[in-house]
């Protein structure tokens, strides 16, 4: 089933440690994204990439490092985690062309507790 | 700065119909989405507009009108299962969605 996958499920992690959220999509999409959603704001962008090979920086990049080193995956990375980082991780990717076609389709999320 | 509104909560009762609204101010417009979010679920897909009016999906509508910075979700005939969030996005001129906070309606029997 096309879609896309997030890994793990959910995870509680001691703070300084290093973690790596995985992602992967089937459907060849072009952009991909991270965001992070916490309790009474909206969804914040954390890093996206327009294509395999290059990524971007969004509204709340400190702390986490992404790369894209082919269309399907997109890690997120924490290099020494922090409380403040205690989310809900949704991954998401889009076709990456204007218009319509641009609708954003959500991996089911990844819950992190850092303590 | 950019910035989306739309209400915290609202309530309905099942079979009636429930709009919510949702305002915009962002650095350019290339089109709004409207998500649906079940409680511990990813957000899915409901409708886009990019041009004024409305566009009808069954039971879900959405209409935009951008002079006013506004759009609303139109639910009919509601269902127990509708019970989610409801998040507006809006695209701006750097093709990023800029999300507002959701909105969590509450359907009762």
């Amino acid at each position: 089933i096309a879609g896309i996958t997030q890994a793990p499920t959910s995870q509680i992690l001691a703070a300084g440690r290093r973690m790596t959220l995985r992602c992967t999509q089937d459907m060849r999409h072009n952009a991909m994204y991270w965001y992070r959603q916490d309790l009474g704001l909206g969804l914040r962008l954390i890093h996206y990439s327009n294509t395999a090979g290059t990524t971007g920086k969004g509204e709340v990049p400190d702390g986490y490092s992404v790369s894209r080193a082919n269309t399907d995956d997109f890690p997120l990375t924490l290099a020494s985690a922090v409380p403040s980082q205690t989310s809900v991780y949704f991954c998401a990717s889009s076709d990456g062309l204007a218009g319509d076609t641009d609708t954003q389709y959500f991996g089911p999320g990844t819950r992190l507790t850092v303590l | 700065g950019q910035n989306i509104d739309q209400p915290t909560e609202m309530t309905a009762t099942e079979g009636a119909i429930v709009q919510i609204n949702c305002t915009y101010q962002t650095s350019g417009f290339n089109g709004l989405f409207w998500y649906q979010q079940h409680a511990g679920e990813a957000p899915t897909f409901l409708s886009y507009n990019v041009l004024d009016g409305l566009e009808e999906k069954g039971r879900f509508s959405s209409f935009l009108s951008r002079s006013k910075g506004y759009s609303y979700l139109l639910l009919k005939e509601l269902q127990m299962k509708d019970s989610a969030s409801y998040l507006c996005a809006v695209m701006d001129s750097n093709y990023q969605l800029i999300w507002g906070a959701g909105t969590k309606l509450i359907i009762k029997p």
